[in-house]
């Protein structure tokens, strides 16, 4: 059975930095791209940032371009997203997300974790 | 620009069937979309995917009362006989090499 657990999140002031991270199982980590995703209080769907199997290729929404990224340990099957210079609008729940392999879709999710950016 | 857009809310009755929409952008009818289901206080659920075609793929234990179609650049979720643990926020979702993107998503209430 596929599990992916979030945790790290929690309350950030302003400008500061926070580390999600997301544990993985029942499944071969390695072989399969993974994503983040977000939703902001009240609102939808929001991809945030994709890493290959590998993790040698990442791409980002424009929205944290810069500030965040996305790594993985693919000997501790997990994903981490470092969240840096963080703002008002990043206040959401993230969702660690599996990819269905050769295609850009999500196809196994967490159960989220909030992040609170408050001034 | 690709955009997805579905419209904010639709209903129906328990036991009936909806259709629920997401229409793709001028230019981009032929991307396929994936279909997602978020029930209150939960993490989504991959529910299938749609190709251009009408063909669709389900993920695991996605129930038969569940089906996509296409049409054009319209991809559809059409669930028949409603149950109330349906009521839930549906969003679709397509990508390119680079990217992901979702539609806004559509709130169904089972009446």
């Amino acid at each position: 059975e596929v599990q992916l657990v979030e945790s790290g999140g929690g309350l950030v002031q302003l400008g500061g930095s926070l580390r999600l991270s997301c544990a993985a199982s029942g499944f071969t980590f390695s072989t399969y791209d993974m994503s983040w995703v977000r939703q902001a209080p009240g609102k939808g769907l929001e991809w945030v940032s994709v890493i290959s199997g590998s993790g040698g290729i990442t791409y980002y929404a424009d929205s944290v371009k810069g500030r965040f990224t996305i790594s993985r340990d693919n000997s501790k099957n997990t994903l981490d997203l470092q969240m840096n210079s963080l703002r008002a609008e990043d206040t959401a729940v993230y969702f660690c997300a599996k990819s269905l392999r050769g295609m850009g879709l999500e196809d196994y999710w967490g159960q989220g974790i909030q992040v609170t950016v408050s001034s | 620009q690709l955009v997805l857009t579905q419209s904010p809310s639709a209903s129906a009755s328990l036991g009936a069937s909806v259709k629920l929409t997401c229409t793709l952008s001028s230019g981009h009818s032929s991307y396929p979309i994936a279909w997602h289901q978020q029930q209150p206080e939960k993490g989504p659920r991959y529910l299938m995917k749609v190709n251009s075609d009408g063909s669709h793929i389900k993920g695991d234990g996605i129930p038969d009362r569940f089906s996509g179609s296409s049409s054009g650049a319209e991809r559809y979720l059409t669930i028949s006989s409603l149950q109330s643990e349906d009521e839930a926020d549906y969003y679709c979702q397509t990508w390119g090499t680079d990217f992901r993107m979702f539609g806004g998503g559509t709130k169904l209430t089972v009446l």
